[in-house]
This record gives structure tokens, sequence and C-alpha cells, in this order.
């Protein structure tokens, strides 16, 4: 069973304004941590966000933020005003328990922002 | 200090030549792991560590062996390659204990590879 779902292959936003980017996950472990990574056609991978499974508080970094909704199982990424250079694809991963080492990802999502 | 490193970036291999993937990193990282990615798909895990002298297998581990046998060096080895293998593979590397912030994988650049 996938574990992480990102249903968006592709999604095109205005420059300037705001975008959310889809991500839902299964775990019966209550402890897991949520990560999304962006990955520009320069191929490395960033680092963007990160939620604990017992956060009490929705994650921001910047002008990320993560939508956590934990009885549903959803961890959407939030990017408030877009620039251009947001323009990759956009990864939705998952640690369970304390396997550190061990990220299950999504299959992306690739957001174009328009000028 | 330079994080993760890779090498070779680019690497072209005929079916059932071996080589090694190099990956190092500098942040006395406890956990490193291998990922490929192949087009239009996520990463998949290969293999992991999480210390010198212990590793396991990930979920396509098959075709891929891998050793720690320092903090710092995580090297992937191809023992026979095969076209299936054709991939963009990442090393990566994170702290262990502490906060679950502190366990955040920190990525290399990547190293493509084409089986041919």
């Amino acid at each position: 069973a996938q574990k992480i779902t990102q249903t968006q292959p592709g999604m095109f936003v205005q420059e300037k304004e705001a975008v959310t980017l889809d991500c839902t996950y299964d775990t019966s472990d209550p402890s897991y941590g949520l990560f999304w990574y962006k990955q520009p056609s320069s191929g490395e991978m960033i680092f963007l966000i990160y939620q604990g499974s017992y956060d009490q508080q929705n994650a921001t970094e910047g002008r990320y933020s993560l939508n956590f909704q934990k009885a549903r199982k959803s961890a959407n990424l939030v990017i408030s005003a877009s620039q251009l250079g947001d323009s990759a694809m956009y990864f939705c991963a998952m640690r369970e328990g304390n396997q550190g080492g061990k990220l299950i990802f999504g299959q992306g999502t690739e957001l174009s922002v328009k000028p | 200090n330079a994080g993760v490193t890779q090498t070779p970036k680019f690497q072209v291999l005929k079916t059932g030549q071996s080589m090694t993937l190099q990956c190092a990193q500098d942040m006395n990282h406890e956990y490193m792991s291998w990922y490929r990615q192949d087009p239009g798909m996520g990463l998949r895990l290969i293999h992991y560590s999480v210390g010198a002298g212990i590793t396991d297998q990930g979920e396509v581990p098959n075709g891929y062996n891998v050793s720690r046998s320092t903090t710092e060096d995580f090297p992937l080895r191809l023992l026979s390659a095969a076209p299936s293998q054709t991939s963009v593979y990442f090393c990566a590397s994170s702290y262990s204990g502490g906060s679950h912030l502190q366990e955040t994988q920190y990525f290399g650049p990547g190293t493509r590879l084409l089986v041919l």
C-alpha cells in the first residue's frame, strides 16, 4: 500500500499568489515525521520544512507552511507569494517511528509559476 | 563544511560491469542512506546505515551492496550493472536522537548512472 500519496502530478500558479500542494500519508505508528523537499531542474534535493506527529502547531519556514491535519492524515505544503524560482518538483516524505535514515517519498508534484 | 559529497557526478557503464559510487559527509551524522530516483518517480531507499558497521536493506536492495567502515563514508557498490539500474542515485545523511528535526536528511548532489 502506498504510504505517501501526492495526487497532483503538475500544478500552475500565478506569480505572487499562494499555492497548496497536497500530501496524504498512511501509517499506524503514532510517532512519525513529515518532510517536504524541493527539487529544482538542477537536480539537488533541498529540505524545506518538517512536521512531527506530536507537534501541536503547524510548521512554518518563511514563505512555506505545512497544513497538518492529523485526523485526515494530510500534510499539505502551502507556499505563499509564489516566485518564479519556486518552479520545481516538490516531494512529500515520511519517516516512521525512530527509523532514522529511512524516508518514504511520494511521487512528487511539479509546480510551475507563471509570470 | 562540505556537507554530503558524491562522486562521480555522471557515469556510463556497460551491462555486467561493476562500480562503486562514493558518498562522504563531514557533519558527523550517524545515519546515512542511498536512494535511487527514476524518471517521474520519487526517491526509493536502497540501503541505509545507522552507524559505522551497521547497515540494512531498504525497499530496492537487489543488485547493490554497501558497507560502513567509518562514520564519514558510505559507498554503494553495483555488483553487475544492468540497464534497469540506470537512474539518479542520491546519498543522504542525518543526525540520530535529539529532536526529530535534527533527523532531517541532507542530500548529496546525486550521481547520474547510465547502463548500456
